[in-house]
């Protein structure tokens, strides 16, 4: 049981450059989640998804694009790349049930240069 | 909003107990997590509140008061693996299940 995957692990961009960031869950849970993590910051949403073929935007959306048209992948893109965007960035999931927390892949520290 | 506030550091002996608090201000509460990340890893889940009191998981345990808007995380017999970062994380009324989290406290665990 793989729970959830994040590709690439490590990523270095070139400002303007376009990437994809690819999660994908075995668990069939309904919700994912996009976070960044920067230093001194914590953990910030930047768009989630409540199932297959919905996205909804969260804290800090701006640059970003997400689309979720299988239920197991939540694919977060980026169409020009800033420096700004210099982060870890961690993909959730979490299950319909409200007692439980989420599930965090292993994360992607992605450079912008 | 959410402001969401706990120590940055903290340091603890081996074997001792250590408390780690949170207070928070949202509109909309609907439940409060922690989460232990070790450096360079994911966060992982520790414990979840949504009624007032304490909740006991082996040597962790998480306490709730809503009205004061504060919960703490108490870790007993601290170990060395213990040495990381504690987030603590409100969970709002709507959306799915979206977690607002605090910048994480960073305990070091000392021989």
């Amino acid at each position: 049981n793989a729970g959830v995957t994040q590709t690439p692990k490590f990523r270095v961009l070139k400002t303007g450059q376009s990437m994809t960031l690819l999660c994908a869950q075995d668990m069939n849970h309904e919700y994912m989640y996009w976070y960044r993590q920067d230093p001194g910051m914590g953990l910030r949403l930047i768009h989630y998804s409540v199932g297959e073929g919905t996205t909804a935007k969260g804290e800090v959306p701006d640059g970003y694009n997400v689309s979720r048209l299988k239920k197991q992948n939540f694919l977060l893109g980026l169409e020009s790349a800033a420096p700004s965007q210099t982060s870890v960035y961690f993909c959730a999931s979490s299950p319909l049930d409200r007692d439980y927390g989420y599930t965090f892949g292993s994360g992607t520290r992605l450079t912008v240069v | 909003g959410q402001n969401i506030d706990q120590p940055t550091e903290m340091t603890a002996t081996e074997g001792a107990i250590v408390q780690i608090n949170c207070t928070y201000q949202t509109s909309g509460f609907n439940g409060l997590f922690w989460y232990q990340q070790h450096a360079g890893e994911a966060p992982t889940f520790l414990s979840y509140n949504v009624l007032d009191g304490l909740e006991e998981k082996g040597r962790f345990s998480s306490f709730l008061s809503r009205s004061k808007g504060y919960s703490y995380l108490l870790l007993k017999e601290l170990q060395m693996k213990d040495s990381a970062s504690y987030l603590c994380a409100v969970r709002h009324q709507t959306g799915a299940n979206n977690l607002f989290f605090g910048t994480g406290t960073r305990l070091t665990v000392i021989p």
